[in-house]
């Protein structure tokens, strides 16, 4: 079992809906999830992290945690082209992270 | 802004060379770590380190040495470039304790 597993997508979603991108991990002892977004070419860019089971906004996103179902997930509220990008989950293991391997985001106009 | 600068955005390497990349952060980070991206895998860890001097082994540490002599420098280095080490390397660097790591923007390596 991958450590940190995120569907490869792509997901397609229209302008303007919710983009919804879930992460499962196997270590029941992590406590710190990160989730980054990654343009073609370029490097990762963190939106936001996550410690707490709940709900945590920042302006468009909103990140999940859920630690008994080993489960942590990403919204896109008012999803816009310029939201086109992969998405990786991460969970810090140590002193590094760990990361999925990424969803593949469309926003279609 | 925290800056993560790598030396290099595209390098070609002849099979059997020795390559250094380098990495350079500016915000004191006491962790910097080494990944390779490739399409399917996704981002594995290499090598990290959280001091001077430390180094640690991540999951593929095979064919790769790294190198910290300064806190701020942290350089990979592939001591015989093979065809298979053809990838996207990424330096990241954090503070001590957690929080999220900063990204360098990449050097496409390829080995001829």
């Amino acid at each position: 079992q991958k450590e940190v597993e995120q569907n490869s997508g792509p997901l397609s979603v229209p302008e303007g809906a919710i983009a919804s991108l879930n992460c499962t991990y196997s270590d029941r002892g992590s406590q710190s999830f990160f989730w980054y977004r990654q343009y073609s070419g370029k490097s990762p860019e963190l939106i936001m992290f996550i410690y707490s089971n709940g709900d945590k906004e920042d302006g468009r996103f909103t990140a999940q945690l859920n630690k008994a179902s080993q489960y942590v997930s990403l919204l896109i509220r008012d999803s816009q082209p310029s939201d086109s990008a992969t998405y990786l989950c991460a969970v810090k293991k140590g002193y590094a992270l760990n990361f999925g391997k990424g969803t593949s985001l469309l926003v279609t106009p | 802004d925290v800056k993560v600068t790598q030396s290099s955005r595209y390098l070609v390497k002849r099979t059997g060379e020795k390559v250094f990349l380098e990495c350079v952060q500016d915000m004191d980070h006491e962790n910097m770590f080494w990944y390779r991206q490739d399409p399917g895998l996704g981002l594995r860890l290499i090598y990290f380190s959280y001091d001077v001097k430390m180094k640690e082994k991540g999951d593929i540490p095979e064919g790769y040495s790294v190198s910290r002599e300064k806190k701020e420098r942290f350089s990979l280095i592939l001591e015989s470039a093979s065809t298979n080490q053809t990838s996207m390397y990424l330096c990241a660097s954090s503070f001590a304790g957690a929080t999220e790591a900063f990204f360098g923007q990449g050097t496409r390596l390829t080995v001829v």
